[in-house]
């Protein structure tokens, strides 16, 4: 099994700031890696897969960035509806999750 | 549109069978570049992918659950299910279906649409 390891558990940032997510893999999973967004009572969001292209429909302050074990999430300005959490995800084997990485307001 | 709705019992009792249907409506599940999934999210915790289902059959297990696990798809219901046996209070959670996107190159883009998510409670 991949581990995929999150960092920090919470973020706090206030609004209009930029925040940096991190996620590590206990082994390379190449580019195989995906990001989500959940925000509370919500299903998850592809934000990004192939570690780095964004989904359709998501806005340009998402980026992601990284292959091999270590990978970022920089949300660039972070806006009110992007304070939830964030997971990231391997499939280079079968898929595995991070533990999510939840951003709130300071 | 594409959507996906889980529908099954709230509640089932210790040792027995859970089962969950999704319904997927907007589209065909027999895409040839799609794989539909089903993941859990234990109250309060983080996700934990169950397994994927090709149009054909073709079946992806978590190999921590294969033991207990059988997903199944029915194309002229469009739909898919999940049956996980032997059930206990370890199962509880928030089971969601998700469409897997592989492309036409088979190159993966991820969990593109979910459901939005049913809660199974394992209790007596």
């Amino acid at each position: 099994e991949i581990v995929m390891t999150q960092s920090p558990a919470t973020l706090s940032v206030s609004p209009g700031e930029r925040a940096t997510l991190s996620c590590r893999a206990s082994q390379s999973v190449s580019s195989n890696l995906a990001w989500y967004q959940q925000r509370p009572g919500q299903a998850p969001r592809l934000l990004i897969y192939g570690a780095s292209t964004r989904a359709t429909g998501i806005p340009a302050r998402f980026s992601g960035s990284g292959s091999g074990t270590e990978f970022t999430l920089t949300i660039s300005s972070l806006q009110s509806e992007d304070f939830a959490v964030y997971f990231c995800q391997q499939y280079n084997n079968w898929p595995t999750f991070g533990q999510g990485t939840k951003v709130e307001i300071k | 549109q594409l959507q996906l709705q889980e529908s099954g019992p709230g509640l089932v009792k210790p040792s027995e069978t859970l089962s969950l249907t999704c319904t997927v409506s907007g589209g065909s599940i027999s895409s040839s570049t799609y794989y539909w999934g089903w993941i859990r999210q234990p109250p309060g915790k983080g996700l934990e992918w169950i397994g994927n289902i090709y149009y054909s059959g073709r079946t992806f297990y978590n190999p921590s659950l294969k033991t207990r696990v059988t997903i199944s798809v029915d194309t002229s219901k469009n739909q898919f299910s999940l049956k996980l046996s032997s059930v206990t209070a370890a199962d509880t959670a928030v089971y969601y279906c998700a469409r897997w996107d592989q492309g036409s190159s088979g190159y993966n883009y991820g969990y593109d649409y979910w459901g939005q998510g049913t809660l199974v409670t394992v209790s007596s």
